[in-house]
């Protein structure tokens, strides 16, 4: 079954320092998407992503944040100077076109844990 | 704004008996997920519901959706420690890709 690929799975990094995560969607997909999770909250929408431009993004995603897709496989997720509230999971999502089936595909990456020191 | 909310948050229950979790939100929405999250794991898609009156089977769990009533319910049938876990139900919004989660349910099951 296809799958969403995300790398690392656990970062450690100091606070102000720029932080890349990475995410390979499955390869028919056409959006993407960023979520992330405080430990013991709920997943909150970050960001999406189609036709090489963001579609939307929340409160959270601030100019510290950036997203792009360099290559046609790889979706990344830039944080510029971490704070230590940046600490969290962070889910890569990807899905097909837009229609009125169960075939729609919104799966999620396995995360990356961001610990932020 | 799309609001989601689930009851209850934690549910403790022993193993054989049955329970609902709840989920509701607050305007129309066109697809309502069931996720399923291990410990310090991804989430895993568990059900996708379209249409009023929708239900889905999978197991000892069934998810129903009650678009008019905008409510949600995952119920647990005969509960087996396996089924321990994080469940949220999540939402998209007419014309808009991202989903919305509700607080999640933690459920144990105990032995």
């Amino acid at each position: 079954e296809p799958e969403v690929t995300q790398t690392p799975s656990h970062q450690v990094t100091q606070m102000g320092q720029e932080v890349i995560l990475r995410c390979v969607p499955i390869s028919n997909h056409l959006y993407f998407y960023w979520y992330r999770q405080i430990l013991g909250q709920k997943v909150e929408f970050l960001v999406s992503f189609y036709n090489n431009e963001i579609s939307e993004k929340s409160e959270i995603f601030d100019d510290q944040f950036s997203v792009e897709r360099p290559d046609g496989s790889n979706f990344t997720l830039k944080i510029r100077s971490t704070k230590l509230e940046d600490s969290a999971m962070y889910f890569c999502a990807s899905s097909a076109a837009r229609h009125f089936s169960d075939d729609y595909g919104y799966t999620f990456g396995s995360g990356t844990r961001l610990t932020v020191v | 704004e799309l609001k989601v909310e689930q009851n209850p948050l934690f549910l403790s229950m022993q193993e054989g008996k049955n329970y609902t979790i709840y989920c509701n939100y607050s305007t129309t929405s066109d697809r309502l997920y069931w996720y399923r999250q291990d410990p310090g794991k991804s989430l895993e898609s568990l059900f996708v519901l379209l249409s009023n009156g929708a239900v889905k089977q999978e197991g000892r769990l069934m998810a129903s959706l009650d678009t008019k009533a905008r409510l949600s319910t995952l119920h647990i049938t005969a509960a087996v420690h396996d089924l321990s876990a994080t469940y949220f139900c999540a939402v998209s919004d007419f014309g808009n890709e991202k989903l919305t989660f509700g607080t999640g349910t933690r459920l144990t099951i105990i032995p």
